[in-house]
């Protein structure tokens, strides 16, 4: 069965420091998203890709967070510079296209488990 | 005041009995109810979709019931094993202001002990 991957799966960084995660979606699955996961919290929204453009970054800490699609299929997380605050699991999830504004259901990935030092 | 409320919060059940655990919900109109299971350090697994006509939706020993009036929904697991121990989490898709959204409750962790 195809699955979302994503890498590093775990990631011990200073703060100040940059840290860039990736994510390579189900094949043929147009939408991507990235979610930022604190311990005993759900998932939280931080940018929404349909194919190569984005849909929804209004989450995304922009200052220092910046999110790419170059190609439409994988991605790419990046956070420069790191704060202690940003010590949490990123998930990667993709879906088949929506119709009519409706949303597929998500594959997430393993995520990436984030602690910054 | 979060869109998608789940209770409890954490619940510790013995092997072999059923759970009940509850979501509700403010997001209007409504379109979609997914519950996933998350096991711990893993990225969460779809059990059940449903749309605003179903009013019930079985996965194995999950059974997920909705109420679209009064905006509630349950997911009730059955015979739980040792496995089932993971958070539960409910996500909500609808209209919200700005646009459609999909919006995730806090999740509920089950605990099952031997």
């Amino acid at each position: 069965e195809a699955e979302v991957a994503q890498s590093p799966r775990y990631k011990i960084t200073e703060k100040s420091q940059a840290v860039a995660f990736w994510c390579d979606p189900i094949s043929g699955h147009a939408t991507l998203y990235w979610y930022r996961q604190i311990l005993g919290q759900g998932p939280e929204l931080l940018v929404q890709f349909q194919d190569e453009s984005v849909v929804d970054d209004s989450q995304l800490p922009k200052d220092r967070f910046s999110a790419e699609r170059l190609k439409g299929v994988d991605s790419t997380l990046k956070i420069q510079p790191a704060e202690l605050g940003d010590s949490a699991m990123y998930l990667c999830a993709s879906s088949l296209r929506g119709v009519a504004g409706v949303p597929k259901t998500q594959y997430f990935g393993p995520g990436t488990r984030l602690l910054v030092l | 005041k979060n869109q998608v409320e789940q209770s409890p919060q954490s619940l510790i059940i013995l092997e072999g009995k059923n759970c009940t655990l509850q979501c509700n919900y403010t997001v209007s109109p409504f379109s979609n109810l997914r519950w996933y299971k998350q096991d711990t350090g893993r990225g969460p697994v779809s059990l059940t979709i449903m749309t605003f006509s179903e009013n019930t939706k079985s996965n194995g020993r999950y059974t997920a019931t909705l109420d679209a009036d009064t905006k509630q929904s349950s997911l009730h697991i059955t015979a739980s094993q040792l496995s089932d121990s993971a958070s539960y989490i409910c996500v909500v898709s609808g209209d919200d202001t700005g646009g459609f959204k999909t919006i995730f409750g806090a999740g509920t962790r089950l605990f099952v002990k031997a």
